[in-house]
């Protein structure tokens, strides 16, 4: 079974600071990558995905993400973070080879951006 | 823009009792899942639901739970005699293709008193 690990269960960054969120994932075969977002009393929501191509993917919202399957990793990244950035931010995997679209998550991340 | 929707927001309910929740997947979706995120831990999936059948649950989802889709657009998960370690939020989702994005409503909260 897939594992997704997030290496930060809170942050805690000023306006304009940069962003990266770890996220490492346990199986070496094809995966789709995925980071959603949880903004206050709000459902869950896509920020971006990784299926195939280009490693370096961009999101919504100046987010971006980068694939490295050597490091089984998909870490998310924004330059400059903003107050409305807050939320909790979950990265997420599906198996594509074994599993008929269960997507394994991660713990999530708590970010909290002071103004 | 389309989206999921689930009822109720949040369920209150003895020990014991059954509870179904409700959820209203995008209608062009032909895959549907079910997960749940007790307090301060990962959210786990249950079960996936394709073809109106069960394709794939998890261990979590015992005899207890089940899933239905009454009418075509109504994606129901009972649980029939709810215990205290059920309380939990409960996501609903949907997607197009089987590996695709999935949409998440936005979860009904349930408490087990």
């Amino acid at each position: 079974a897939q594992s997704v690990s997030q290496h930060n269960h809170h942050v805690i960054l000023s306006e304009a600071a940069s962003l990266e969120l770890g996220c490492n994932y346990s199986y070496g075969g094809t995966v789709n990558l995925f980071w959603y977002v949880q903004y206050p009393g709000q459902h869950l929501q896509l920020l971006l995905k990784y299926f195939s191509g280009d490693p370096l993917v961009k999101g919504i919202k100046g987010f971006e993400a980068e694939f490295i399957k050597s490091k089984f990793s998909f870490n998310l990244r924004k330059p400059s973070v903003q107050w409305s950035d807050t939320a909790e931010y979950f990265c997420a995997v599906i198996d594509r080879g074994s599993t008929l679209g269960r997507l394994y998550f991660g713990r999530g991340t708590q970010l909290t951006v002071w103004p | 823009e389309p989206e999921v929707t689930q009822t109720p927001s949040h369920q209150v309910t003895q020990m014991g009792q059954e509870v179904i929740l409700r959820c209203v997947p995008i209608s062009n979706h032909l895959y549907f899942y079910w997960y749940r995120q007790i307090l301060g831990q990962k959210v786990e999936f249950l079960v996936s639901f394709y073809n109106n059948e069960i394709s794939e649950k998890s261990e979590i989802f015992d005899d207890q739970f089940s899933v239905e889709r009454p009418d075509g657009s109504n994606f129901t998960l009972k649980i029939r005699s709810t215990k205290l370690e059920d309380s939990a939020m409960y996501f609903c989702a949907s997607s197009e293709t089987r590996t695709g994005e999935q949409f998440f409503g936005p979860g009904t909260r349930l408490t087990v008193l």
